[in-house]
């Protein structure tokens, strides 16, 4: 069936640190893909998106580069900071139909001084 | 401030008891969700609703029912609360059904079933 699968948190960093958070899915046709983060406490708030092979979302120093030959969406950031700690969910929306969204189970990141 | 808007933020049921989660929207979005949220698991489809007067089933409908009141209003009742319900609840909207637009999440409620 269609999935997401996220590496296992926590990830725990220094300030300045570079991230990775591994994102690869399984799905028929051609997705959408997201990336939403959760601060604590608060919903979800949607990061970045691509919306087909090859393109790459960015926002606030985040990028996600969309690889429809390994079926994958890691999520990137040069140098984090504190206020990055938070849960990050990778997400897909199927090709055609409703706009309904499939999630990763999150991992969560937590930066430090 | 524009955005979704969730009631009550906490809620603690005895086992067989019901309740309606409320859900509001002001940003004239076309399509609502709920999604419940369990450690380990990410967020689970309920319900949703495509349009105004429409509803359907998600991932995990069992022991839920939800309510398109009008545009703005998305409620999700559990008629007999039981232990795995336990959760999360986050309700969504989006502007369009079909679509690339991303979701605007409200705050939570969470529910504890004992």
């Amino acid at each position: 069936g269609n999935s997401v699968t996220q590496m296992e948190g926590p990830v725990t960093l220094s300030e300045e640190a570079f991230l990775t958070i591994n994102c690869t899915y399984t799905a028929t046709g051609y997705p959408s893909l997201f990336w939403y983060v959760q601060y604590p406490g608060e919903g979800l708030q949607l990061l970045l998106k691509a919306t087909k092979a090859d393109d790459k979302g960015s926002n606030k120093g985040f990028e996600a580069t969309y690889r429809k030959e390994t079926t994958s969406f890691h999520l990137e950031k040069g140098s984090v900071q504190v206020s990055d700690s938070a849960v990050y969910f990778c997400a897909l929306r199927l090709s055609g139909g409703y706009n309904k969204l499939i999630f990763g189970a999150g991992t969560r990141l937590a930066v430090h001084p | 401030n524009a955005g979704v808007t969730q009631t009550p933020k906490f809620q603690v049921l005895k086992t067989g008891q019901s309740m309606t989660l409320q859900c509001a929207q002001d940003m004239n979005h076309n399509s609502m969700y709920w999604y419940r949220q369990d450690p380990g698991m990410g967020l689970r489809l309920i319900y949703y609703s495509a349009s105004e007067g429409t509803t359907d089933k998600g991932e995990v409908p069992n022991g839920y029912n939800v309510s398109r009141l009008n545009k703005r209003e998305f409620s999700l009742r559990l008629e007999s609360a039981a232990p795995s319900q336990t959760s999360v609840y986050f309700c969504a909207s989006s502007e369009l059904a079909v679509s690339n637009y991303g979701y605007t999440f409200g705050s939570g409620t969470r529910l504890t079933v004992v």
